[in-house]
């Protein structure tokens, strides 16, 4: 079993949906919980960055932790054709390797005009 | 303020051919990482620099991976001899420190015929 999974989808939706990408996780050590767009050709790029359990909003994203399920969740609401991109979770200690990225495989979205 | 820089951007070489990737970081970040990312899966780290230094090389495939950090700016990551199953992207981040967040650049699309 990786340490990180995730659906790796694809996950095609019409514009305006509100969509729910998961990731679940087995290494209890991990406290810091991100998610990353990365478009097609390019680098991924930071979208949400949470240290906690609970919700964190940033315009129309929404980053969930449960650490308790082992289980985080990025929402995006009112979704445009410019969401459509691959989106990775990533997570991280807070020990002596808390620079070392873990991700997930990625969820490839389509948002459909 | 310009980003990681990555050149190729595409690179496709024979098996048994070496190859030479090349990153610029963002100026001022002394932390640099090489991360490989095979299709349909996410980045996985290769080695780490703190300035001029590898302090985390352990993921590297020493048998025919090598890496320079030289001036502990530009970096240099090269495989020699390539295999098949060394296609994939090449993807080099930068950070101001080792729990700050890393900056992606656009990745070097290998791929071994």
């Amino acid at each position: 079993q990786k340490e990180v999974e995730q659906d790796p989808g694809p996950l095609s939706v019409p514009e305006g949906a509100i969509v729910s990408l998961n990731c679940t996780y087995s290494n209890s050590a991990f406290q810091y919980f991100m998610w990353y767009r990365q478009y097609s050709r390019k680098g991924p790029e930071l979208l949400m960055y949470t240290y906690s359990s609970g919700n964190k909003e940033d315009g129309r994203f929404t980053a969930q932790v449960d650490k308790s399920s082992k289980y985080i969740s990025l929402f995006i609401r009112d979704s445009q054709p410019s969401d459509s991109a691959t989106y990775l979770c990533a997570m991280k200690d807070s020990g002596g390797s808390n620079y070392k990225l873990t991700f997930g495989k990625g969820t490839l979205l389509t948002v459909n005009p | 303020e310009a980003g990681v820089v990555q050149s190729p951007r595409y690179k496709i070489i024979e098996k048994k051919q070496p190859v030479a990737f090349w990153c610029n970081p963002i100026s001022g970040h002394n932390t640099l990482y090489w991360y490989r990312q095979n299709l349909g899966q996410g980045p996985e780290l290769l080695i780490r620099y703190e300035n001029e230094e590898a302090v985390d090389d352990s993921q590297l495939p020493k048998d025919r991976f090598s890496a320079e950090r030289l001036k502990g700016v530009d970096s240099t990551l090269k495989i020699q001899p390539a295999e098949l199953g060394d296609s994939a992207v090449y993807l080099c981040a930068s950070s101001a420190g080792e729990n700050r967040e890393q900056f992606f650049g656009p990745g070097t699309r290998l791929t071994v015929l």
